[in-house]
C-alpha cells in the first residue's frame, strides 16, 4: 500500500534545541497532518495543512506542507522535555477515497535537560 | 466534552481465540476510522464508515478481520481466529468531516 517516508527515524537532542523531521511520499496529498503519541496513549493532532505551499505554526511547532504536495516538514523550536514523544506525518486524500490517513513511520524524539 | 474512547484497554487472548474490540466516537462524528499500529511502527488503515454510505473496508489484512457500525456510532472491530501477528495497538478515529481526525487511547491486543 501506499507508504510515507519519514526521517529522522530517531533524535537525540538537548534541551533548547530545535528540532526538524520532514516526510515524502511518491503520491500526491490535498492535506498534510502532523500527529504526536505519547506512550499507550493515541496519536494527538498537533498541526494539520491544507493547501500546497501553506505554513503554518502552533506555539513552538511550524509545519508547511511542501509545494509539489508530496513532502511536509514540521520544525520544533526550542525544545523543551515534554516534547519527548513519537511525532508522526501523516497524508490525506479527501474525497472519493474518504480521508483515510497514511501515516509515516514516526520519528522518536528524546530531549536531555 | 468525551473524546473517543475504546474497550478494552488491554486484551490477551490464546491464538484461534475471536476476539471483539470496541470503539465509541465523539457524539455527532460521522465519519470512523480503524487503525493498526505494530510496535515501534505507523499506523496502518484497516477499515472506514462515513454516514450510511457502505465502508470502505480496502485496509482490513484478511477476511478473519470484519467491522460494523451501529446506529451511525459505537463501531466493533472483530478479529476471528486470531494469530500471533495480529498483536498490535488497534486504534479507533472519528471526526465530523473527512479531515480532522480524533484517536482513542487504542486497545492493546496480545495473542499468545
Amino acid at each position: 500500500g501506499q507508504q510515507l517516508n519519514q526521517s529522522p527515524q530517531s533524535m537525540f537532542i538537548q534541551e533548547g534545541e530545535d528540532v526538524s523531521m520532514n516526510c515524502t511520499s511518491s503520491s500526491i496529498f490535498n492535506t498534510w497532518l502532523w500527529y504526536k503519541q505519547d506512550p499507550g496513549e493515541g496519536p494527538v493532532l498537533l498541526i494539520a495543512l491544507y493547501k500546497a505551499g501553506e505554513l503554518t505554526s502552533n506555539g513552538r511547532l511550524t509545519a508547511q506542507f511542501g509545494i509539489t504536495r508530496k513532502d511536509s516538514f514540521l520544525n520544533i523550536s526550542a525544545s523543551i522535555p515534554s516534547d519527548v514523544g513519537i511525532y508522526f506525518c501523516a497524508g490525506q486524500i479527501v474525497g472519493n477515497q474518504g480521508g483515510k490517513l497514511i501515516f509515516g513511520q514516526g520519528t522518536e524524539l528524546s530531549v536531555k535537560p | 466534552g468525551a473524546g473517543v474512547s475504546q474497550s478494552p484497554s488491554n486484551k490477551v487472548t490464546e491464538k484461534g481465540k475471536d476476539v471483539e474490540l470496541r470503539c465509541d466516537p465523539i457524539s455527532g462524528h460521522t465519519a470512523l476510522y480503524w487503525y493498526r499500529q505494530s510496535l515501534g511502527q505507523g499506523l496502518e488503515f484497516l477499515i472506514y464508515f462515513q454516514g450510511n454510505s457502505a465502508p470502505d473496508k480496502s485496509g482490513l489484512p484478511s477476511d478473519r478481520f470484519s467491522a460494523e457500525r451501529t446506529g451511525g456510532s459505537v463501531s466493533t472491530l472483530t478479529i476471528q481466529r486470531t494469530q500471533q501477528e495480529d498483536s498490535a495497538v488497534y486504534l479507533c478515529a472519528s471526526s465530523l468531516a473527512p479531515k480532522t481526525q480524533y484517536f482513542g487511547p487504542g486497545t492493546r491486543l496480545l495473542v499468545l
